[in-house]
């Protein structure tokens, strides 16, 4: 089956960029969808179709995706982001496809 | 506004039965399909079955597979899971979430946390 993997954490000051990553064989080919998760809450979805974001979601968040490697871009980070990342697929083949990142927890220093 | 209202749940034993429910409103149920994603305690999440918008075709897992049924009733635009011979690894908060476009999931349930345990 199709692997997903994220670093488990991601730390920076409030203010500067965060970067996590999803690394996957071929991801580009496939479209990535980004979801925060903050303690005690359900998901949402902050960057869909490797760059699209839903209504409500701060320009800050963005997202690209190329060869092996998607990666979730957060600019200026607040206190606010601190949540678990998770990155996912739908990949191309079986009949269950849809593929979760392990997730990354991502810290305010 | 589209809302996604989770019941069902609870302490079950070790090869017991539980069914969840999964009340939509806010969109054209019948266009949309609709999955359950679970997160077992400390873990991330895993997507357990999925059921189209149309011809009500269901996808699960290789962990749920032939002991969890996906279905759903338009008349009340509910979506279910029941899961049956369950295991202490089934332990998770479940979600119910309505796809987007197939790809993804755009609105989540509140969650409802399973536990099974003697």
């Amino acid at each position: 089956s199709y692997v997903l993997t994220q670093p488990p954490s991601v730390a920076v000051a409030p203010g500067q960029t965060a970067r996590i990553t999803c690394v996957g064989n071929n991801i580009g080919d496939k479209d990535v969808h980004w979801y925060q998760q903050k303690p005690g809450q359900a998901p949402v979805l902050v960057v869909y179709e490797d760059s699209a974001r839903p209504s409500g979601i701060p320009e800050r968040f963005s997202g690209s995706n190329s060869e092996n490697t998607a990666t979730l871009t957060i600019a200026r980070v607040e206190a606010g982001d601190e949540a678990d990342y998770y990155c996912q697929v739908r990949e191309n083949t079986g009949d269950h496809s849809w593929v979760f990142g392990g997730g990354t927890k991502l810290t305010a220093l | 506004e589209v809302q996604l209202l989770q019941s069902g749940g609870g302490l079950v034993q070790p090869g017991g039965s539980l069914r969840l429910s999964c009340l939509t409103s806010g969109f054209t149920f019948t266009v949309y399909g609709m999955g359950w994603v679970r997160q077992a305690p400390g873990k991330g999440l895993e997507c357990v079955s999925v059921i189209s918008s149309n011809v009500d075709i269901a996808s699960y897992a290789d962990s749920v597979k032939g002991r969890f049924t996906i279905s759903r009733d338009k008349s009340k635009n509910t979506v279910f899971l029941q899961m049956d011979s369950l295991r202490p690894e089934d332990t998770a908060i479940y979600y119910c979430a309505k796809l987007k476009n197939v790809k993804s999931f755009d609105y989540w349930g509140q969650g409802t946390l399973v536990t099974v345990s003697s």
